[in-house]
Parts: structure tokens; sequence; C-alpha cells
């Protein structure tokens, strides 16, 4: 049973190009999240997706960032003309219940790697 | 401000030793988790401790929480040089509305040396 699937593990761009960043979660969850992590810090909570729903998208910023997580296939976090500030690692996490369910957890992916040249 | 701040920033300690980190955050919550990072890697999660609950236990781990203080602990004994990696506590805020939106502290490095 393969884990949750993020690629690329690296993505470097240039000011002003867009960055996709794709995320498969482990099979069976149907639950999505991603997380920001600046180097030296914890990470930020971006947005809560279920299949073709976003639920919660309180901590992604409302310009040039979006997220899908499409009936079939993986879920994309797109990141429209990127600025340097963007460089930052990505991760993506799964689950399979939402809060209060029994041994509740989050399953992480490796990360995406976003340098911003 | 954080949500869930862990103490100390960073640990060295050595072989066989025990390791303790601290986590205090702010709010009610339903449950605390705390996950490990080896770096460059995503992180993996080590116990879930409820807010009913006092302590807990698995393996090597050993977590307590009061919530009267609203904070947490991680208690790793005999450690080892596989367990240097960085530690971060994770609340599940009550007012969030459930859905898993959990807030990370900024972790506590550990570095177990030979």
């Amino acid at each position: 049973n393969a884990g949750v699937m993020q690629n690329p593990r690296h993505l470097v761009r240039r000011r002003g190009q867009e960055a996709r960043l794709r995320c498969s979660p482990m099979k069976g969850h149907s639950h999505v999240y991603w997380y920001r992590q600046l180097p030296e810090e914890g990470l930020k909570f971006m947005v809560y997706l279920q299949k073709e729903n976003i639920i919660d998208e309180s901590g992604m910023p409302k310009e040039r960032f979006s997220a899908e997580f499409p009936k079939e296939g993986p879920s994309i976090l797109r990141i429209q003309q990127v600025v340097r500030g963007d460089s930052a690692a990505y991760f993506c996490a799964s689950s399979l219940t939402r809060t209060g369910a029994p041994n509740e957890k989050l399953f992480f992916g490796s990360g995406t790697q976003l340098s911003v040249l | 401000s954080q949500q869930g701040e862990e103490d100390p920033q960073a640990l060295s300690i050595q072989e066989g030793e025990n390791a303790t980190m601290n986590c205090s955050y702010k709010t009610s919550i339903n449950n605390l988790q705390w996950y490990r990072q080896n770096s460059g890697r995503g992180l993996v999660h080590l116990i879930l401790i409820r807010s009913n609950e006092r302590e807990k236990h698995s393996g090597r781990l050993r977590v307590t929480l009061d919530t009267s203080k609203k904070s947490s602990s991680l208690l790793i004994t005999a450690s080892r040089a596989a367990d240097t990696a960085s530690y971060f506590c994770a609340t599940d805020p009550i007012l969030t509305g459930g859905g898993n939106k959990l807030t990370f502290g900024t972790g506590t490095q550990l570095k177990v040396e030979l």
C-alpha cells in the first residue's frame, strides 16, 4: 500500500512562472491537506479538500494560489506568477476520516521543495 | 502567534539518555499529536493523545497532556542516534469544527550523539 505520493520532489521556477504540485493520497483516503513549511519553521495549514470540494482554504493566500482535488486523479496545488517568497517545502497529507474519529492521524508525503529564482 | 510552541528549540544528548520535549498551546483542543521529521522528508505520526487522556505510551515514547496548563511533553527513553530528527507537536483545536486542521509548532531539533 503506497503512502502519500508527491511530485515533483524538487521544482525550480523563475519569477512569474506557474508552479503545479501534485499529490496522490493514500489508497482509500478522501481527505487531503496541503501545508507549507519555511526553513526552520513548523508547517502552516493552507487548504483542506475532499473529492471535488474545498472544505477549508483559510490558510491559503487569496491571490495566485488555488487547489483542487478532482474526482479522478491527484490533488493539485497551483501557484501562479510565483515570487521568491513562495520558495518553501509544500507538504500534502491525507487521512481516512475527519477529526474526531478514533485513532485518526495524518499521513504525509515527502514534500515538494519549490525554489523560485 | 503559534498555537503550538515547542521547547527547547534544539536539544543535543548522548545515546542512551532520555530526551524530553515540551509543547504549549493556546486554545482548547480535541487532541494533540506528535510528529517526527527527518531532514528533507515528510512528517511521520508518532502518537496521539486525546483531551480526556493524561498519559500515553508507545514503545520508547511517553506523552503527557495537561489541559489545565495547555501543555504536553514527549519523552523518548534510551535514545538512539536514529532518533535524531525534528519533533513537532500539532493540536486539533475545537474551534476549527473538525477536519484535521492541525496547527503545528516550530519544532524541537533533537540530535543524539554516539
